[in-house]
């Protein structure tokens, strides 16, 4: 079964860092595309960004609004996807998912697989 | 970036009803858009791809179709477990957006 835990989420003050972890289980995290998405408390939903695979050498893409303070990596041996957020400010403030881009076609894919989500809340 | 403009963001429905949602581009996507569910506390679902492709496992009463700047979700029967918030999203290019929401609600 297809399975994917975030946690590290919490309560940190404006322009500190925040490393989030995604854990998969049933399948091998190397081998998908992975995404970030956020969602603000009774908002919307906002892609943050995305790391592929290894055939695409692990290259990433960022939204405007994280690019230059979060970064996305991966550890292959544990199996699991991080999100590492510096110069963090009040506007970050939401529930973090991670998901999985498992089908699609033509070079097009899409989130199938979601975690439950992890809060972080930016406040002093 | 692509905006995605979903109307109506409201909508308010019996048990039984058809309902169409719609997600308008601000450019062309081709068929590169996917509708998500989501309850509150949970995480989003996916049920369509592809514009038009439904998920495994999603009930055949959820359907999707158009392509370009235009695209629909259409609910042929409401159930009780439908009543939730819908979102388009486009997969053509870089930054991936999401349209604001369609909360549906039982009348």
């Amino acid at each position: 079964e297809v399975q994917l835990v975030e946690s590290g989420g919490g309560l940190v003050q404006p322009g500190g860092s925040l490393r989030l972890s995604c854990a998969a289980s049933g399948f091998t995290v190397s081998d998908h595309r992975m995404d970030w998405v956020r969602q603000a408390p009774g908002k919307g939903l906002e892609w943050v960004g995305r790391i592929r695979n290894r055939g695409n050498s692990y290259t990433t893409d960022y939204a405007a609004s994280v690019k230059g303070r979060f970064t996305i990596s991966r550890d292959d041996s544990k199996n699991s996807l991080y999100l590492q957020m510096n110069s963090l400010k009040t506007e970050d403030t939401a529930v973090y998912y991670c998901a999985r881009r498992g089908v699609g076609y033509g070079g097009y894919d899409y989130d199938d697989y979601w975690g439950q989500g992890t809060l972080v809340t930016v406040s002093s | 970036d692509i905006q995605l403009t979903q109307s109506p963001s409201f909508l308010s429905a019996s048990v039984g009803d058809r309902v169409t949602i719609t997600c308008r581009a601000s450019q062309g996507i081709s068929s590169y858009l996917a509708w998500y569910q989501q309850k509150p506390g949970k995480a989003p679902k996916l049920l369509i791809y592809a514009a038009s492709t439904l998920q495994s496992g999603v009930p055949s009463r959820f359907s999707g179709s158009g392509s370009g700047t235009e695209f629909t979700l259409t609910i042929s029967s409401l159930q009780p477990e439908d009543f939730a918030t819908y979102y388009c999203q486009q997969v053509d290019t870089y930054p991936m957006t999401f349209g604001q929401g369609t909360r549906l609600e039982i009348k």
